[in-house]
């Protein structure tokens, strides 16, 4: 099966600056690749996607790079916020028909310091 | 549009004893997941439905743990009987589905289980 593997698992940046979180994944084919905010308390809540047929994504501060090649894909978050502090998770699934339940990284916990 | 569901928020039971939670998806999503978030870990699929049939419960216990949706909406999930390594958070999410969806799950707010 597959398996996503997420470093780092503990992200400390000043406010204002960058974060960049990075998975690899195994199955190749893998086809969709969705990253999860969660904040204490709370479900996942999507943030942005790729599909396999696209190398970058971008959502205002919030991008998100594929590389099927290499089977990794990163999160990038610029000018951070304080309530950018949560627990980030990458998953991939291949999506599209059947079976397509998410396999999730352990999480990075991004704190941003004031 | 109104998000994902679940019932209770929060449940303490004491080893061997059965629980169930309740989900309501997102009206009109006809895929729904239950996964199993393990404190510091990233959640884990249990089972998928596609409307009220079973997609996939390759990962899901069946000696203790059992899911339904009788009508291809709402759905439960129960523990029976409930082990210590069952305590973690129980996550319903939601999916259009195939016909005219995107792949994009949205998760409810999930059901914390303390076993003891």
């Amino acid at each position: 099966g597959e398996n996503v593997e997420q470093h780092p698992s503990t992200l400390s940046v000043q406010e204002g600056d960058s974060a960049v979180i990075k998975c690899t994944y195994s199955d190749s084919a893998s086809n969709y690749f969705p990253w999860y905010k969660q904040e204490l308390g709370k479900g996942p809540q999507l943030i942005i996607d790729i599909r396999s047929n696209v190398g970058e994504k971008k959502d205002q501060r919030i991008a998100v790079t594929l590389n099927k090649t290499a089977k990794h894909f990163s999160l990038h978050i610029t000018e951070t916020q304080p309530e950018d502090s949560a627990v980030y998770f990458c998953a991939a699934s291949r999506s599209g028909g059947g079976a397509d339940g998410l396999t999730f990284g352990k999480g990075t916990h991004l704190i941003i310091q004031p | 549009e109104a998000g994902v569901a679940q019932s209770p928020r929060y449940k303490i039971i004491e080893k061997r004893q059965s629980v169930a939670f309740w989900c309501n998806p997102i009206s009109g999503h006809a895929t729904l997941y239950w996964y199993q978030q393990i404190l510091g870990q990233g959640p884990k699929l249990l089972i998928q439905f596609q409307n009220n049939g079973v997609v996939d419960d390759s990962q899901l216990p069946k000696d203790r743990f059992s899911a339904e949706r009788l009508k291809g909406v709402d759905s439960t999930l129960k523990i029976q009987p409930a082990k210590l390594e069952d305590s973690a958070v129980y996550l319903c999410a939601s999916r259009k589905g195939a016909a005219g969806g995107g792949y994009e799950q949205y998760f409810g707010p999930g059901t914390r289980l303390t076993v003891t």
